[in-house]
This record gives C-alpha cells, sequence and structure tokens, in this order.
C-alpha cells in the first residue's frame, strides 16, 4: 500500500513570497490534514477535511494561508505572502472514517514525510 | 480540549523496558489515546491505540488507568534504534462525533545508549 504522498520535500522562498504544498493521501482515505511543526515542538493541526468538506480550520491563519482539497482527494496547503515564522515542517497525513476492529474504533493517522520550508 | 503533558526527555541503555507517562486530566469520554514515533526528517508515525485498560501490540504496551486522566507507554527492551521522539495524541474516535481537536503533545525525547 503506497504511502501518503507530499511534494516537494524542501522549500526556500523570501519573505513576502508565496508558495504551495501539496499531498496525496492514502487511497481511499477519507480524512486529510494538514499540520505544521516548528523545531523542537509537536506538530500542530492547521485544517482538517473529511472528503472535500472543512472538518477544523480554527488554527489556520486565514488572513495568509489557504487549503483546498478539490474532489476530496490530493490537497494544496497555499501560504501567501510568507513571513519568517512561518518556517517549520509542513505535514499532511490521512486516515479512514472509523475502521470499527474488536468493538473498537480506531482513527490512526499515516503521515507523510513533510515539506521543510524555510523563510529567509 | 484535552491538553497532553509528557516529560521532555528520557534516558535508557539497550536492552531495558521504558515506560513513559503522559498525563490528560481533561480527556473527554469519546476521545482515544494514541502514541506516535518520530525519527528526524520523517513524519510520525503510529504505534498503539487505547481506549482504557491494557493494550499490546508486537512493538509495545499501552496502560490505562480507570480514570483516564493519564497513559503510559511501555516499550519492552528498547534498542538504539527506538531513539526518538514520542508523542502522545488525545483526541475523539470517528464515526457519529468527530468534534473536539486533535492534539499532540510536547514529545518525550528518549535517548538510548549501548
Amino acid at each position: 500500500e503506497a504511502g501518503v504522498a507530499q511534494s516537494p520535500r524542501y522549500k526556500i522562498i523570501e519573505k513576502r513570497q508565496s508558495v504551495a504544498f501539496w499531498c496525496n493521501p492514502i487511497s481511499g482515505h477519507a480524512t486529510l490534514y494538514w499540520y505544521q511543526q516548528i523545531l523542537g515542538q509537536g506538530p500542530k493541526l492547521l485544517i482538517q477535511f473529511q472528503n472535500n468538506g472543512v472538518v477544523d480550520d480554527s488554527q489556520l491563519p486565514k488572513d495568509r494561508f489557504s487549503a483546498e482539497r478539490l474532489k476530496g482527494v490530493d490537497s494544496t496547503l497555499k501560504i501567501q505572502p510568507a513571513k519568517l515564522e512561518d518556517s517549520a515542517v509542513y505535514l499532511c497525513a490521512s486516515s479512514q472514517t472509523g475502521v470499527r476492529e474488536r468493538e473498537q474504533v480506531k482513527n490512526i493517522q499515516y503521515f507523510g514525510a513533510g515539506t521543510r520550508l524555510s523563510v529567509l | 480540549l484535552a491538553k497532553t503533558t509528557q516529560p521532555i526527555s528520557m534516558d535508557s541503555y539497550e536492552g531495558q523496558e521504558v515506560n513513559i507517562t503522559c498525563s490528560h486530566n481533561n480527556i473527554a469520554t469519546n476521545d482515544y489515546i494514541t502514541w506516535y514515533q518520530q525519527f528526524p526528517s520523517q513524519g510520525p508515525r503510529f504505534i498503539i491505540q487505547g481506549y482504557k485498560t491494557k493494550v499490546t501490540n508486537e512493538v509495545a504496551s499501552l496502560f490505562i488507568p480507570a480514570d483516564r486522566k493519564s497513559s503510559t507507554l511501555s516499550l519492552p527492551r528498547v534498542s538504539l534504534s527506538d531513539t526518538a521522539v514520542y508523542y502522545c495524541l488525545v483526541g475523539p474516535f470517528y464515526g457519529s462525533s468527530n468534534t473536539g481537536k486533535l492534539i499532540f503533545g510536547q514529545g518525550t525525547t528518549l535517548q538510548v545508549k549501548p
């Protein structure tokens, strides 16, 4: 089974430029997440999609960040304009919806390798 | 929101059992506890998930007391390759309810020494 694919792996831009990241989740996974991970910290959820609808985007800085998941499959995350504090690894994850196993419902997230963004 | 607290770092030696405890005092009724492992330059990888009591798989065990306000990840006989950051994640299961945030803890950096 192919994992979560992300591109590019690395990106260096100057502040005030724009950048876009792409994610292709595991086939059949209805839920897709974008996380921001600043060096030395745990991942922070930016946005969560269920199919092509947004479940939670409360921590997405909407003045500069946007995300879409057209057709409920792959997704793009955009930053415009970028700031120095946006330097981080951007992780994409996907999960199935309510996989029931032995009377327990699991929600396991599978992560891509991430895109490391450096804003100069 | 169910916030989690973990030790920042732990040291161990090869062959020892390692227990990492996560505190989640405000866990909600439909929240599950999940642990992830992360190596440098990689995304987190699922280790184990549980709701109550004890869960065991081929790599770890998860102990959850009756009040569910904490959980302990147990790694038996660690090796050098277990050196990584371990995250405790508390959040709702999917199904009839998907409200609430998914929050990663600070992470515990485990250093396994020879």
